[in-house]
């Protein structure tokens, strides 16, 4: 299995640019969720899905954070506009089911927001 | 809401000691809890889990760690420390709310270093 991919691996951009993170993941798995870590604050879990739907994004910063599953193999989270304060990495995790709880994450984008 | 908290952010071992990373959680009710490790520039890989069977869990690369209710504490040990255990470790909780398990909530972290 090629677990959970997440695109690009690192992305460096100017402040006021929208930025799109891409996540596909391990196929099957019905949950998705995606998390953010930082110095400061360490891994905060930002939304997550299950069966394309979104459960809970109530970790979700601001409004200009967005996040769509279209389907069961492709989620985005878009930052527009980004802010310097968005630099962090950004984790994409997949579980078989909602119930089962061991997440499998990816690699991580690396934000840099100059 | 449960919350993690991990004490030390970092702790450093001997090769060949001991490791011992301390965790107590928050729950209102039963929790089920993780410990993961990352390495440098990489994801999350799961070490072991805790969901209400057996209190004491073992996971990979010989780690284990003991559910302790009445302390409230998931402590991850390793009876020897290896200088390829040397990452980051993170505890997280969960708890099923709604039919289904919410997101991870994790600790901030240690950071093991592993002399030699």
């Amino acid at each position: 299995d090629a677990g959970v991919i997440q695109s690009p691996r690192h992305e460096v951009t100017e402040m006021g640019q929208e930025v799109t993170l891409r996540c596909k993941p391990i196929s099957g798995h019905n949950s998705l969720f995606w998390y953010r870590q930082t110095m400061m604050r360490g891994l905060e879990l930002l939304i997550y899905f299950n069966n394309n739907v979104p459960i809970d994004d109530s970790g979700m910063p601001e409004d200009r954070f967005s996040a769509k599953m279209p389907n069961a193999s492709f989620s985005t989270l878009k930052i527009q506009p980004s802010e310097p304060r968005d630099s962090a990495v950004y984790f994409c995790a997949s579980s078989l089911t909602w119930d089962q709880e061991t997440q499998y994450f990816g690699p991580g984008t690396r934000l840099l927001v100059l | 809401a449960q919350s993690v908290t991990q004490l030390g952010s970092h702790v450093s071992v001997s090769e060949g000691a001991l490791v011992l990373l301390r965790c107590n959680y928050s729950s209102s009710v039963p929790p089920y809890l993780f410990w993961y490790v990352q390495y440098p520039n990489q994801g999350l890989q799961l070490l072991l889990k805790y969901t209400s069977a057996a209190t004491l869990v073992k996971g990979i690369n010989g780690f284990e760690a003991e559910f302790k209710k009445s302390e409230t504490s998931f402590h991850l040990t390793k009876p020897s420390a290896h200088m390829s255990d040397a990452a980051e470790y993170f505890c997280a909780v969960t708890v099923y709310s709604g039919g289904g398990a919410d997101g991870l909530t994790f600790g901030k972290g240690t950071h093991l270093i592993i002399q030699p």
